[in-house]
């Protein structure tokens, strides 16, 4: 079974330009998260995906951040215009359901940096 | 809020050591408890889980106890080899439609031959 895939894996950047993250996640997964993971922390959930609706983006920095999930299959997030503070790894993730105890599957991650 | 709380690494242990990662958690109700694990260069994969209280997750040697009374979920392997080298994250959720994992800091593990 194919897992999650990113592309691009890496990304350099100047502030205030545009970058755009793509996600493929495993085959028949309702389910899709973006997680952002500064260097040094944890990973934080950014917006979750259920289909092609969105159930969560409270920590989605919406006047730069948009995400969508065309399809209820691949999804796309962009940053726009990026910022110093926005270097991180960006993290996609699907699990085939949500519920009590149930496994996300991550992607290896677009590793941005902004300079 | 949830959060949860990792002992900071790194931790470096010579082979066939003894290893305790401690994590604790802070949640309102009743949340699922995990362990990824992260290796050099790859994504985030799920190492072991429980979901209630009393309950012992397992896998690959790896072992942790949820524990409601101390809110922790100490990750420990009886004898660690090179290969365990990685960033060990701790994290929780609730399940439900918002799923999220929220995730603790990430303690990295060195094992020297």
């Amino acid at each position: 079974e194919a897992g999650v895939a990113q592309s691009p894996r890496y990304k350099i950047i100047e502030k205030r330009q545009s970058v755009a993250f793509w996600c493929n996640p495993i085959s028949g997964h309702a389910t899709l998260y973006w997680y952002q993971q500064i260097l040094g922390q944890g990973p934080k959930l950014l917006i979750q995906f259920q289909n092609n609706g969105v159930v969560d983006d409270s920590q989605l920095p919406k006047d730069r951040f948009s995400a969508e999930r065309l399809k209820g299959v691949d999804s796309t997030l962009k940053i726009q215009p990026a910022k110093l503070e926005d270097s991180a790894v960006y993290l996609c993730a699907s699990s085939l359901v949500v519920g009590h105890g149930n496994e996300q599957f991550f992607g290896p991650g677009t590793r941005l940096t902004v300079l | 809020g949830d959060s949860v709380t990792q002992m900071e690494g790194p931790v470096t242990l010579s082979e066939e050591a003894f290893l305790t990662i401690n994590c604790t958690y802070t949640a309102t109700g009743y949340p699922s408890l995990f362990w990824y694990v992260q290796y050099p260069g790859e994504g985030l994969q799920l190492l072991l889980k429980a979901t209630k209280a009393d309950d012992k997750g397992s896998n690959k040697g790896f072992e942790a106890t949820y524990r409601k009374e101390t809110t922790s979920f100490h990750l420990e392997k009886g004898s660690v080899q090179v290969s365990d080298s990685a960033v060990y994250f701790c994290a929780l959720n609730y399940g439900g439609a918002t799923n999220k994992l929220i995730f603790g800091t990430g303690t990295l593990l060195a094992v020297q031959p």
